[in-house]
């Protein structure tokens, strides 16, 4: 069955670099797009990028400057880091597969920006 | 980008009909598809698709949930509405990138 799990530190401090890992079971990275999506603590999603499934990908232009969005197909994972991170980026971040809608979406991984 | 605004929140009584609306700045349909989806999501949970393309169910939703609108108007219908139903509701449009989320309608029950 589809699965999708992400994976990483809960806990980063201010101006460092965020790494996440998202493993898929179920599906294959070079059929299928899977995207980043976080959600700061009450409020909405949003979107961050994707790794399309040829291996291209696209950036929230808000966040490109420092966001970066690589895959290991051998391995089933798409990594996400993100550098100079802030308060502000504490939130849970999903990844999710694209089927034109999200049709699967991982647990998510809590990440707390704090000194 | 497509900015689509949603209600803050909307209170029904058990066994009522809920009607959650979404309106989008553009349109967002193409050839016949409106590329407007919707999803819930609990508090500590995932967002869960319950709609995709405007008017069709996901697997193994139940048909209480129902979907219509085209261009920039959307509703998200429950009905009858359960307990269980309480949660938050989003509409996202995939029409155009990058993809975007309404602010999100929380159900509650009175």
């Amino acid at each position: 069955q589809v699965q999708l799990k992400e994976s990483g530190p809960g806990l980063v401090q201010p101006s460092q670099t965020l790494s996440l890992t998202c493993t898929v079971s179920g599906f294959s990275l070079t059929s299928y797009h899977v995207h980043w999506v976080r959600q700061p603590p009450g409020k909405g999603l949003e979107w961050m990028g994707v790794m399309w499934s040829d291996g291209d990908t696209s950036y929230n232009s808000a966040l490109k400057s420092r966001l970066s969005i690589s895959r290991d197909t051998s391995k089933s994972q798409v990594f996400l880091k993100m550098s100079s991170l802030q308060t502000e980026d504490t939130a849970t971040y999903y990844c999710a597969r694209d089927l034109g809608p999200f049709d699967y979406w991982g647990q998510g991984v809590m990440v707390t920006v704090s000194s | 980008d497509i900015v689509l605004t949603q209600s803050p929140a909307l209170a029904v009584s058990l066994g009522q009909r809920a009607t959650i609306s979404c309106k989008t700045n553009q349109n967002v349909d193409y050839y016949g598809n409106s590329y407007m989806h919707w999803y819930q999501q609990k508090p500590g949970q995932q967002p869960k698709l319950l709609i995709y393309l405007a008017s069709n169910l996901a697997s193994g939703i139940p048909a209480r949930f129902s979907g219509r609108g085209s261009g920039t108007d959307f509703t998200l219908t429950i009905d009858p509405v359960e307990a269980d139903d309480t949660a938050t509701y989003y509409c996202q449009q995939s029409r155009n990138l990058p993809p975007t989320f309404g602010g999100g309608t929380k159900l509650e029950l009175k």
